[in-house]
């Protein structure tokens, strides 16, 4: 099966900085990526996401980059705010359907002021 | 619209006992999948459920069952409960069709003493 691995485990970074979380997987027939964002005893929420036949595609101040050849993929953030402190997970999907996701172990992200 | 709704919201279960855990997708969404989320790791695929059948299945044991009825919603049984057992499981409907965003419910908080 799918396996993500997604690293690193925390990080803090100072309000306006750049945070990149890095993310790899094993199954080359994983086609699509998301990235959710979760809050403190919150639901996941989709922030980005990117398919196989696309290497970039950026929303604001959140890109994500693909490498297909290389299995990883990653999330950048920019001018990081506090309101972005949170878990960060990456996901990949191996077929059609986008529901049937693996998750890697997330990412504590900490903006300090 | 009222988003993916999960109930209960908190349960405490007793080793050795069952317990059922039920979602109603977002208006509109036909598929439906279950997640366990353990405390700081990332949610783990366990079964996707569309036009009423079981489609795909991650690394979880038969104690593990599921339903969708007609209108959508969904149960999930756990059999034999173990404290293992114990996490935060999640409920995340879609559109039909591929790389559609999975939205996710707010989820069953678990707890088996």
């Amino acid at each position: 099966g799918e396996n993500v691995e997604q690293h690193p485990s925390t990080l803090s970074v100072q309000e306006g900085d750049s945070a990149v979380i890095k993310c790899t997987y094993s199954d080359s027939a994983s086609n699509y990526f998301p990235w959710y964002k979760q809050e403190l005893g919150k639901r996941p929420q989709l922030i980005i996401d990117i398919r196989s036949n696309v290497g970039e595609k950026k929303d604001q101040r959140i890109a994500v980059t693909l490498n297909k050849t290389a299995k990883h993929f990653s999330l950048h953030i920019t001018e990081t705010q506090p309101e972005d402190s949170a878990v960060y997970f990456c996901a990949a999907s191996n077929q059609a359907g986008a529901n049937n996701l693996f998750f890697g172990t997330g990412t504590r992200l900490t903006v300090i002021p | 619209d009222a988003g993916v709704t999960q109930s209960p919201t908190h349960l405490i279960k007793t080793r050795g006992q069952q317990v059922t855990l039920r979602c109603s997708p977002k208006s509109g969404h036909d598929t439906v999948s279950w997640y366990q989320q353990a405390l700081g790791q990332g949610p783990q695929f366990i079964f996707q459920y569309y036009e009423e059948e079981e489609r795909q299945r991650g690394n979880f044991p038969d104690r593990f069952s599921g339903h969708q009825f007609p209108n959508y919603s969904s149960e999930l049984n756990v059999n034999a409960l173990l404290l293992g057992d114990s996490a935060l499981y999640l409920c995340a409907s879609s559109l039909p069709g591929g790389y559609t965003e999975a939205f996710f419910g707010q989820g069953t908080r678990l707890t088996v003493v």
